[in-house]
C-alpha cells in the first residue's frame, strides 16, 4: 500500500532554533498533504492543509508565520518551526491522499516528535 | 460544524472481555465519511475501518465490529475478546466530504488498556 515517511522522527533543539520536518509520500503523488499537532494524551489537531504549488490554508489559531509550510512537489511537503519554543513542543503529524482516489485513502505518516528545550 | 465526541477516555479491561468505544458524530451534511484509527504507543496511527454515511450495515473483521446508527449518530466500535495487544489510542474521526483536500476531524481518543 501507499506509504508516508517522516523525517526526522525524534528531534531535539534549543528554543530560538528553527526545525524542518519533511513529509514525503513514497510511492504516489499527493496534490494535497495535511500536517497535524498531537500534544501528549490529546487528539490530532489539523494545523494546515498544503497544497503543493500553491500557499498553505491554516487552521484558526495556527500562526503561518511560525509554522511554514513549503509543498514544492508531488512527493515533498516540508513544515518548519520556526523560533520553537518548548510550547512547540509536540507530535507532528503529516498526511497525504492519492490523486482521484476516495477519502479514506488517506495515509499517514509515523510522526515527528519534536522536544524544545 | 463536524464534531466527534469519544466520551470515554480511558477504559481498562481485563484480556478475553469484550469492550465497545462509543463514538458520536455532528455533521449538517448528508454525505459523510466515518473512520477508525489505533494509536499504539509508538504513535502511528493504524486505519481500521472507513464508513459512508449511505451504507449503514454493521461491519464484522475477525474481532473487531462496528455499530453505524444514523439515528443516534453514532458509530461505535466493539472488540470482543480483547488481547493485551489492543492496548493503545482509538480515534473515531469524520470527513465531510471525499475531495481530495479535506482533512479528518478527530476526536479526543480512548485509550483502551488491556492487561493480562
Amino acid at each position: 500500500g501507499a506509504v508516508v515517511s517522516q523525517h526526522p522522527s525524534r528531534v531535539i533543539c534549543k528554543s530560538g532554533t528553527s526545525v524542518k520536518i519533511e513529509c514525503r509520500s513514497l510511492d504516489f503523488q499527493a496534490t494535497t498533504m495535511f500536517w497535524y499537532r498531537q500534544f501528549p494524551k490529546q487528539s490530532l489537531m489539523l494545523m494546515a492543509t498544503s497544497n503543493e504549488g500553491s500557499k498553505a490554508t491554516y487552521e484558526q489559531g495556527v500562526e503561518k508565520d511560525k509554522f511554514l509550510i513549503n509543498h514544492a512537489s508531488l512527493t515533498l511537503s516540508t513544515l518548519t518551526v520556526t523560533s520553537a519554543h518548548p510550547e512547540d513542543s509536540s507530535f507532528y503529524i503529516c498526511s497525504a491522499r492519492l490523486q482521484g482516489y476516495q477519502v479514506g485513502e488517506q495515509y499517514f505518516g509515523p510522526g515527528t516528535r519534536l522536544t524544545v528545550t | 460544524a463536524q464534531k466527534v465526541t469519544q466520551a470515554q477516555t480511558e477504559i481498562s479491561v481485563v484480556e478475553k472481555e469484550d469492550v465497545t468505544l462509543d463514538c458520536v458524530y455532528e455533521t449538517r451534511d448528508t454525505t459523510y465519511y466515518l473512520f477508525w484509527y489505533k494509536q499504539p504507543p509508538s504513535g502511528e496511527l493504524v486505519f481500521l475501518i472507513r464508513r459512508n454515511s449511505f451504507d449503514e450495515q454493521n461491519e464484522i473483521s475477525g474481532r473487531y465490529s462496528w455499530n453505524f446508527q444514523k439515528s443516534t449518530s453514532s458509530f461505535n466500535f466493539t472488540i470482543t475478546a480483547s488481547q493485551v495487544v489492543d492496548s493503545a489510542v482509538y480515534f473515531c474521526a469524520l470527513s465531510e466530504t471525499n475531495q481530495a483536500g479535506t482533512a479528518l476531524i478527530f476526536g479526543k481518543g480512548t485509550t483502551l488498556s488491556v492487561s493480562s
